[in-house]
């Protein structure tokens, strides 16, 4: 069985500043890590994917993910938040046939 | 079209009535996908087509649920007896290939309010 834990529900960052979403997965093997992200009545889009080509992923809009087997962490980060970064973001495991989903890390960017 | 589409983008139904919520996914796409957001909640998966095959259907919460994809390409999610439980954001999703791990292209949902 396979699952993810966000470590936090909310995070709330000044605009210019770093952002860190904390995400820890527990999987019986190798896993298929995603994170998505979902704008207020908008469905999800996919940040960035990890599937052990590299242990350090680039996504779209300045996003990266660092996978960390011995930790079982996959973490995101950004150097410079901005505001439109104002969103909910989803950690996801992938398995043969379903993705599990995180419960959330909900991301305000203040001035 | 150029992304999943999903039909209605809202329902209102009262307790009891039933159901259809339509998905279209991107053109040629394999896989489709169904998933269940509560209120701030993550989707949580329930039915899994390739093709007009549903591969994985051990998500669906009740035997009140049922999805299609006749011709393996668009998708209905029934519900049926709808209860209040079910008020949620009905999201699909489609891949191009067979495998759950390619990217999966999301519609924006259909919001299920049940009074």
């Amino acid at each position: 069985a396979q699952s993810v834990t966000q470590l936090d529900s909310h995070v709330s960052v000044s605009e210019g500043t770093p952002v860190l979403l904390r995400c820890n997965y527990s999987s019986s093997y190798s896993p298929s890590l995603f994170w998505y992200v979902q704008h207020p009545n908008k469905g999800l889009q996919l940040l960035l994917k990890y599937t052990s080509a590299a242990t350090l992923v680039k996504g779209i809009n300045g996003f990266e993910a660092e996978f960390k087997k011995s930790e079982t962490s996959f973490h995101l980060t950004k150097p410079s938040a901005h505001m439109s970064d104002a969103a909910e973001y989803f950690c996801v495991v992938g398995t043969a046939s379903k993705l599990t989903f995180g419960t959330g890390t909900r991301l305000q960017v203040t001035l | 079209g150029a992304g999943v589409s999903q039909s209605p983008r809202y329902k209102v139904a009262k307790r009891g009535q039933d159901v259809a919520l339509r998905c279209d996914p991107i053109s040629g796409h394999v896989s489709l996908f169904w998933y269940q957001q509560a209120l701030g909640q993550g989707p949580e998966f329930l039915t899994y087509f390739q093709n007009e095959a549903q591969l994985d259907k051990s998500g669906l919460p009740s035997d009140r649920f049922f999805a299609e994809r006749p011709e393996g390409s668009v998708s209905t999610l029934k519900i049926q007896r709808t209860q209040q439980e079910d008020s949620a954001v009905y999201l699909c999703a489609s891949t191009q290939g067979a495998t759950v791990n390619q990217p999966q292209h999301f519609g924006d949902g259909t919001r299920l309010s049940i009074l």
